[in-house]
């Protein structure tokens, strides 16, 4: 079984600034997906980056980019420039390859990070 | 077709009453899950379907939650004999067979059961 783990329950970062927020993840898989959801205050959760296990790059999408170290089995997720919109709880989430009982996510307990102005 | 859409957003039950929820998913996307989430919690796997066929059920999905999806299109999760610790948010999430990495959410059902 996966477990995937966010130490940090809140964190805070003033606009403009940038904030990083930490995933750890326990597997025997050795290939599988990373990946960070947002959920804005009663808004749906929305795909903010995802990682490929098997690629050594780090993922980048715009202001977002991960530092993704496998043998440590660490997923950390960098928000450049913050904006007051980056205000969410945001998810870290584990999904192996394959098929199979594969296609299901496994979450953190999330990070609530607030951008002040 | 511009999400994954979810029918009520809100219910207030009394315990012990049944409800339904609907899900709609994207039109293109052959895979349909259901996650709960209750608070400060991440999302937790309750099933899945792959079409209409329902592939997987967690334990976290006891005798009085039933999920279907006809035709594999739209599903509903029915919960009979609501409980209080059956309170939280309800998400749906479909993704396609060839693109099946990330997933949509919808804005999910909360359920209060008081």
């Amino acid at each position: 079984a996966q477990t995937v783990t966010q130490s940090q329950p809140e964190m805070s970062v003033q606009e403009a600034e940038t904030v990083t927020l930490s995933c750890t993840y326990d597997t025997s898989e050795n290939n599988y997906y990373l990946f960070w959801y947002k959920q804005p205050p009663s808004r749906q959760m929305i795909l903010v980056i995802r990682q490929e296990a098997y690629k050594q790059q780090n993922a980048t999408e715009n202001r977002f980019s991960v530092n993704f170290q496998k043998a440590a089995k660490s997923f950390s997720l960098k928000i450049s420039d913050s904006q007051l919109g980056d205000t969410a709880m945001y998810f870290c989430a584990f999904r192996p390859t394959g098929g199979g009982s594969n296609y299901k996510l496994t979450f953190g307990k999330g990070t609530l990070l607030t951008v002040n102005p | 077709d511009t999400g994954v859409s979810q029918d009520p957003r809100h219910k207030i039950t009394k315990r012990g009453q049944n409800v339904t929820f609907r899900c709609d998913p994207i039109s293109e996307h052959n895979r349909l899950y259901w996650y709960r989430q209750t608070l400060g919690q991440g999302p937790e796997f309750l099933t899945y379907f792959q079409n209409e066929a329902q592939l997987e059920k967690s334990r976290l999905l006891s005798d009085r939650f039933s999920a279907e999806r006809p035709k594999g299109s739209f599903s509903t999760l029915e919960i009979q004999r609501t409980e209080q610790g059956d309170s939280a948010m309800y998400l749906c999430a479909s993704s396609a067979w060839d693109r099946d990495y990330g997933y949509t959410f919808g804005s999910g059902t909360r359920l209060t059961v008081v």
